[in-house]
C-alpha cells in the first residue's frame, strides 16, 4: 500500500516567517501534486511536478520533487495570513489513474 | 462554466438508509473521481472512472457503488448507510495534456449517518 506522510501536521507562525512542509513516501511516483484547501471547499491545485529534482516556483511558494521521486517539499517565503489553509500533497504512480493523498498540513499564519 | 458541481451539499441519513450523491462536470474531462475526507485526514479514493463506461475501485470502495452515466456525470451510491460513512465526499474531474495534469474538485457533500 502506498502511503504519503506529511510533516508537520500543524503549523502556526507569524506573518513574515518562512516555513517548509514535507511530503515523504517509500514509493516512487511519476508525478506529485500540491493542493491548498480552505474550510468548506474542495482542494485547489497549486502545482504538479513530474521530474526528479524538479523545482517550481509560484510567487512566494517553492516546490521541489526529490531526485528519487519519493518525496517533495513546499517552502513558503514571508508567509501571509492569506496562506492559511490545509496543504495536501498527492502522488500518482506510473501507469495508473489513482492518486494517493497525504494526511495534510494545517497552516495558520497570524497577522 | 460551472466546473464540477455536487448535490446535495448536506445530507443526514439514518443507519441503513440509501442515497445517491450526484456529480457533474462541464469541462469535457474523461476521468472522474470520488474521494472521502475524514477529520484530520487527507482524501481517500473511493472509486474512479478513467473514461466513460469504465469504473474501478480505489482505496476504500466497500459500502459504495458508482455509475458513470455519461461523460459528464459520475454518481456515488450508498446502499445501506453506516455511521462509519459519515464524512465529506468530494468529486473531481481530471484534465491531462502533455505535462499538465490537474484535478478539479467540487465543493463537497457533507454526509452524517446517525
Amino acid at each position: 500500500t502506498q502511503l504519503l506522510e506529511q510533516s508537520p501536521q500543524f503549523l502556526s507562525i507569524q506573518e513574515g516567517e518562512n516555513l517548509t512542509v514535507y511530503c515523504n513516501s517509500s514509493s516512487v511516483f511519476s508525478s506529485l501534486q500540491w493542493y491548498r484547501q480552505e474550510p468548506g471547499e474542495g482542494p485547489v491545485l497549486l502545482v504538479t511536478v513530474v521530474t526528479g529534482g524538479e523545482v517550481k516556483k509560484l510567487k512566494r511558494l517553492t516546490f521541489q520533487f526529490g531526485d528519487a521521486r519519493k518525496d517533495s517539499s513546499l517552502h513558503i517565503t514571508a508567509a501571509q495570513p492569506g496562506d492559511t489553509g490545509l496543504y495536501l500533497c498527492a502522488g500518482r504512480a506510473s501507469g495508473t489513474y489513482k492518486y494517493i493523498f497525504g494526511t495534510g498540513t494545517r497552516l495558520k499564519v497570524l497577522a | 462554466n460551472a466546473g464540477v458541481t455536487q448535490t446535495p451539499k448536506f445530507q443526514v441519513l439514518k443507519t441503513g438508509q440509501s442515497m445517491t450523491l450526484q456529480c457533474a462536470q462541464d469541462m469535457n474531462h474523461n476521468s472522474m473521481y470520488w474521494y472521502r475526507q475524514d477529520p484530520g485526514m487527507g482524501l481517500r479514493l473511493i472509486y474512479y472512472s478513467a473514461s466513460e463506461g469504465t469504473t474501478d475501485k480505489g482505496e476504500v470502495p466497500n459500502g459504495y457503488n458508482v455509475s458513470r452515466l455519461n461523460k459528464r456525470e459520475f454518481s456515488l451510491r450508498l446502499e445501506s448507510a453506516a455511521p462509519s460513512q459519515t464524512s465529506v465526499y468530494f468529486c473531481a474531474s481530471r484534465f491531462t495534456s502533455g505535462s499538465t495534469d490537474t484535478q478539479y474538485f467540487g465543493p463537497g457533500t457533507r454526509l452524517t449517518v446517525l
